[in-house]
């Protein structure tokens, strides 16, 4: 079946620097992305959504970037703070179907 | 925040018993689903739920699995037979529409030995 994975297993970041995950997904039907943060111990808390017909949506210090031309997504972070290490999912789904989450990427902000 | 309650936090049991996960889903959402997490790893979607059945499962979610709202309320997830490699944290996620975000849990962490 069709999957979603990330780039990099693990990013470590200034703090006060802007970070970037990185999300290649394989189902081009896909219509639905979002990004969760998990802290140890927690549920996997939403952080940004984005729909296929939009590229481009700003939260607050959070980016989500959407190319279907390459199947990729990103998550930028700005000015990150201490707050911010934790493991990011991307996550996909196509029409009415359930959410897949890809592998991870563990986030740590050097003080 | 509406949150999505869980319990219990931590279930220890003994492999071949039988365990049941509750969860009290946001008051106005109408979609259910169980996830769940090996230490380490990603996390993997079990089961759907909507309109009293289920509308999507998993090849991890076998006979020995079911999921039940009881009582209006609380969703469950049953596993009959427990074994070692049910150890995982239990993710309940619930939403108001499919194609939404969906709200997590705090999970529970289920021991079998």
């Amino acid at each position: 079946g069709e999957s979603v994975g990330l780039h990099l297993p693990t990013l470590s970041v200034q703090e006060g620097d802007n970070s970037i995950i990185n999300c290649a997904y394989s189902n081009s039907a896909s219509d639905y992305f979002i990004w969760y943060k998990q802290e140890s111990g927690k549920g996997p808390q939403f952080i940004i959504d984005i729909r296929s017909n939009m590229d481009k949506r700003q939260g607050q210090r959070v980016t989500v970037l959407l190319n279907k031309t390459v199947k990729h997504l990103s998550l930028q972070i700005a000015a990150t703070q201490p707050g911010d290490s934790a493991v990011y999912f991307c996550a996909e789904s196509f029409g009415n179907e359930k959410l897949t989450f890809g592998t991870g990427t563990r986030l740590t902000i050097i003080p | 925040e509406p949150e999505v309650t869980q319990t219990p936090s931590h279930q220890v049991t003994q492999m071949g018993q039988e365990v049941i996960l509750r969860c009290v889903p946001i008051s106005n959402h109408l979609y259910f689903y169980w996830y769940r997490q090996i230490l380490g790893q990603k996390v993997e979607f079990l089961v759907s739920f909507y309109n009293n059945e289920i509308s999507e499962k998993s090849e991890i979610f076998d006979d020995q699995f079911s999921v039940e709202r009881p009582d209006g309320s609380n969703f469950t997830l049953k596993i009959r037979s427990t074994k070692l490699e049910d150890s995982a944290m239990y993710f309940c996620a619930t939403t108001t529409a499919t194609n939404e975000k969906l709200f997590f849990g705090s999970g529970t962490q289920l021991s079998v030995l």
